[in-house]
């Protein structure tokens, strides 16, 4: 168990909606990755919040947005929602800022299926 | 399970034998390399990484060798267990970077009894 826990496991929505994912970072860790994972591209990086502020941003479209609380759990929406966002959608923690080789430990993700 | 890719190159080892997996990285100015598995379900578990300045580092069981003249990584896995069945992926980046890490498409290991 990596310590990073996100909900929901599981999510179908339709075209056009709008979801929410969460991530609970391991105890003590500061930033919160997160991933998209598809059977074509792999694992891409989106963004990454260290202590509550965006420290870098990926391949991340316009449509998605995430945010990183006080508490230091993360949240990814993700809007008016396409066929091609379904995939894994991970969340990944460290301890430091991006700024070490702090290895990165991740969750066990949120399949997210649009119909 | 879910499925990380459809035509992932897959490497077939008996139970007990060595694995060795491969993984060519692009970027010549990377300089830190992390080898993650993820088996069906669950996500990326890391589990050994290296730094350019080391060309060999050993973890229980595995083993990283990093050959900066070709670009060429490498996973050693002594005596495959079938709990070793998996899909393995390097990832290189620049150290104090990790928000750039930079994963290959992955190597699907099946230990075969």
């Amino acid at each position: 168990d990596s310590g990073v826990t996100q909900t929901p496991k599981h999510l179908i929505t339709a075209t056009g909606q709008r979801v929410t994912l969460r991530c609970s970072p391991r105890s003590g860790d500061l930033s919160v990755y997160w991933y998209q994972q598809s059977l074509d591209q792999g694992l891409q990086f989106l963004i990454q919040y260290y202590n509550g502020e965006e420290r870098a941003k990926g391949n991340i479209l316009e449509r998605f947005s995430a945010q990183q609380f006080p508490d230091l759990h993360s949240e990814l929406n993700l809007s008016s929602l396409e066929l091609g966002d379904s995939a894994l959608y991970f969340c990944a923690s460290s301890a430091g800022g991006g700024r070490s080789n702090s290895p990165l430990h991740f969750g066990n993700g949120t399949r997210l299926t649009v119909t | 399970g879910e499925s990380v890719g459809l035509h992932l190159p897959t490497l077939s080892v008996q139970e007990g034998d060595n694995s060795i997996i491969n993984c060519a990285y692009s970027n010549s100015a990377s300089d830190y390399f992390i080898w993650y598995k993820q088996e069906s379900g669950k996500g990326p578990q890391f589990i050994i990484d290296i730094r350019s300045n080391m060309d060999k580092r050993q973890g229980q069981r595995v083993t990283v060798l990093l050959n900066k003249t070709v670009k060429h990584l490498s996973l050693q896995i002594a005596a495959t267990q079938p709990g070793d069945s998996a899909v393995y992926f390097c990832a290189e980046g620049y150290a104090g970077t990790a928000s750039k890490l930079t994963f290959g498409t992955g190597t699907r290991l099946q230990v075969t009894l």
